[in-house]
């Protein structure tokens, strides 16, 4: 089946500070991903789709300057927290979509990866 | 723009009692509709989709959804729940060929056994 990892699972920082998540698929390659983010009690709101070896391109209302995200390869994505304020604390969770037709992954289908819960003080 | 609305917050049922949460969207044109669903502690898992063709959609877990154009709504009904249906269940839309998804809000089921 089709597995994506996140990295770490939570992060405590200092507020100012940047912080990287990473994203990875881990047996399959993906040519799109997506980062999301939840607040409590919220739904997940798309902030940027990543298509390997371009640019994000970020929903509206998203700093690009802000949340930098970076697809170098077909299995990894990392979104990185630029100045980290304590608005900024939230649960950050990605997905990825298969390129290619492989056992137990289809390729119309995004598959999460278990959250990254970003505190920042 | 595309909308999800999950009407129910937070439903509470005894194991065997029959589920159905609603969903509606908002959006003119050809939608694919999708249900997730996130079990305490895990990652959100697709639990069935809708795409084209047969409107009534059988999921896994005995889950199924039924596709009704005319209301905007995707509700997701299963006849008997268990206690391991426990869960947090989310709605949600792309604009045919796109892959971006818009979620609803999300409705939270306990099962008491």
């Amino acid at each position: 089946g089709a597995v994506v990892s996140q990295h770490p699972s939570w992060v405590i920082c200092k507020s100012g500070t940047s912080v990287k998540i990473e994203c990875r698929s881990l047996d399959f390659q993906a040519t799109t991903m997506f980062w999301y983010r939840q607040f409590p009690k919220q739904s997940l709101m798309l902030m940027a789709t990543s298509n390997e070896g371009s640019k994000a391109t970020y929903e509206q209302g998203v700093e690009k300057d802000k949340f930098l995200i970076n697809h170098a390869s077909l299995t990894l994505s990392t979104l990185t927290v630029t100045s980290a304020h304590p608005e900024d604390s939230s649960f950050y969770i990605c997905s990825a979509r298969g390129s290619e037709l492989l056992a137990g992954v289809k390729p119309d289908t995004q598959y999460f990866g278990p959250g990254t819960r970003l505190t920042v003080l | 723009a595309q909308s999800v609305s999950q009407h129910n917050h937070h439903v509470i049922l005894s194991e065997a009692a029959s589920l159905e949460l609603g969903c509606n969207y908002s959006y003119g044109g050809t939608v694919n509709l999708f249900w997730y669903v996130q079990y305490p502690g895990q990652h959100l898992q697709l639990l069935l989709k809708y795409f084209s063709g047969d409107p009534l959609v059988k999921g896994i877990k005995g889950f199924e959804a039924e596709f009704i154009k005319s209301k905007f709504s995707f509700n997701l009904r299963k006849p008997s729940v268990q206690w391991s249906d426990t869960a947090e269940y989310f709605c949600a839309v792309t604009e045919a060929g796109s892959y971006q998804l818009t979620f609803g809000k999300g409705t939270k089921l306990s099962v008491i056994p």
